[in-house]
């Protein structure tokens, strides 16, 4: 099982402010890793695929990098409605597996 | 837009069964992988199956080989888990997902909760 490590556990961050969240892979998942936004009390929202792809609907604040192993999230400039814990995901092999989160908070 | 209702969830003591469904509206049902991925109350996520569009290959988490039983109805737009032998560490919302690689489109899940 490929087991994915996202830093930092929590991010403070005031609005405004570039955010820059770290998934790591213990094997290469090649490009095959997504990206989720959860609020309280909801489900998961996809925002990112393919490791840069973002998914229909997500403004352009939002970017991802990397392959094989290492991936980095980016919000360019964070707003009120991004305040949320953001999950990592390969795709490459089964079973799929996601990284523990990292919560996004205001500073 | 895309509607994924789950149903089924609920309290359930250990070794109880529970059978979890998912009904589908606007959305292209029979040409997606399906999957369901549970959330323990304060934890992270996890995949636990997926299901091929046909319903020809099926996949499950370890923890959950033997025990839980994924499938899906093209004709009625529906995807279901049959949940067998529950234990404590099952408790959990339950979330129907569109995608079998990434996660498109999510319900908005259901409560399984196993306790005595």
């Amino acid at each position: 099982e490929i087991v994915m490590t996202q830093s930092p556990a929590t991010l403070s961050v005031s609005p405004g402010e570039r955010a820059t969240l770290s998934c790591r892979a213990s094997q290469s998942v090649s490009s095959k890793l997504a990206w989720y936004q959860q609020k309280p009390g909801q489900a998961p929202r996809l925002l990112i695929y393919g490791a840069s792809t973002r998914a229909t609907g997500i403004p352009a604040r939002f970017s991802g990098s990397g392959s094989g192993t290492e991936f980095t999230l980016t919000i360019s400039s964070l707003q009120s409605e991004d305040f949320a814990v953001y999950y990592c995901q390969q795709y490459n092999n089964w079973p799929r597996t996601f990284g523990q989160g990292t919560k996004v908070e205001i500073k | 837009e895309v509607q994924l209702v789950e149903s089924g969830g609920g309290l359930v003591p250990p070794g109880g069964s529970l059978r979890l469904s998912c009904a589908a509206s606007e959305f292209s049902f029979s040409d997606y992988y399906l999957s369901w991925v549970r959330q323990a109350p304060g934890k992270g996520l996890e995949w636990v199956a997926n299901i091929k569009q046909d319903g020809s290959e099926k996949n499950y988490v370890d923890s959950v080989k033997g025990r839980f039983t994924i499938s899906r109805d093209n004709a009625q737009n529906s995807l279901y888990l049959q949940m067998n032998s529950l234990r404590a560490e099952d408790t959990a919302i339950y979330y129907c997902v569109g995608g079998g690689w990434y996660a498109t489109y999510w319900g908005q899940g259901t409560l399984v909760t196993v306790s005595s």
